[in-house]
């Protein structure tokens, strides 16, 4: 069946220090991808999205792009700041009508002042 | 509108016990989704509404756990005789029908089962 695996945490950085958190996926058919985040006390928000092969998505700072040709979506972020300390989740959206996710298992990051 | 809403946010509750949870998601979204996530995981889909059918459970679902959603609108999830196993956090989401939509999350509930 269709599934995410995403790279484990937790991830420490410094503040201003490039972030990679890695994710590959398998599925039937053309899923569409997510990354959502979610910070301390909080609920999973939409981070960024993208629906089909290359694509890249972007938002607040961090993007992924949409690799079918090595089934991944990658998360990056070019310099990171204390407030983006949360855990970040991968998604794929599973063809089909109901469009459930399936997710990885999450990565922590924190980022030291 | 506020968004995905869940109720309680917290329950602890005695083994053998029954629980009820309540979700309003927002108001024009006709899917409606309930996942679970335990510590260290990710969420797991549970089930699945289009407007007021049940059109998808998943076999972690077990008979113990039921779901409604009548009329569409708001969701209940009801476990009976809850176990130690069954804690964790269920969260509910909700969209509008289509290829890409986006899902937004209530902040979830948080069973304990002592």
């Amino acid at each position: 069946g269709d599934s995410v695996t995403q790279m484990e945490g937790p991830v420490t950085l410094s503040e201003e220090a490039f972030l990679t958190i890695n994710c590959t996926y398998t599925a039937t058919g053309y899923p569409s991808l997510f990354w959502y985040v979610q910070y301390p006390g909080e609920g999973l928000q939409l981070l960024l999205k993208a629906t089909k092969a290359d694509d890249k998505g972007s938002n607040k700072g961090f993007e992924a792009t949409y690799r079918k040709e090595t089934t991944s979506f990658h998360l990056e972020k070019g310099s990171v700041q204390v407030s983006d300390s949360a855990v970040y989740f991968c998604a794929l959206s599973a063809a089909g009508n109901n469009r459930k996710l399936i997710w990885g298992l999450g990565t922590s990051l924190a980022v030291n002042p | 509108d506020t968004g995905v809403s869940q109720n309680p946010r917290h329950k602890i509750t005695k083994r053998g016990q029954n629980v009820t949870f309540r979700c309003d998601p927002i108001s024009e979204h006709n899917r409606l989704y309930w996942y679970r996530q335990t510590l260290g995981q990710g969420p797991e889909f549970l089930t699945y509404f289009q407007n007021e059918a049940q059109l998808e459970k998943s076999r972690l679902l077990s008979d113990r756990f039921s779901a409604e959603r009548p009329k569409g609108s708001f969701s209940t999830l009801e476990i009976q005789r809850t176990e130690q196993g069954d804690s964790a956090m269920y969260l509910c989401a909700s969209s509008l029908k289509g290829e890409n939509t986006e899902a937004f999350f209530g902040q979830g509930t948080r069973l304990t089962v002592v």
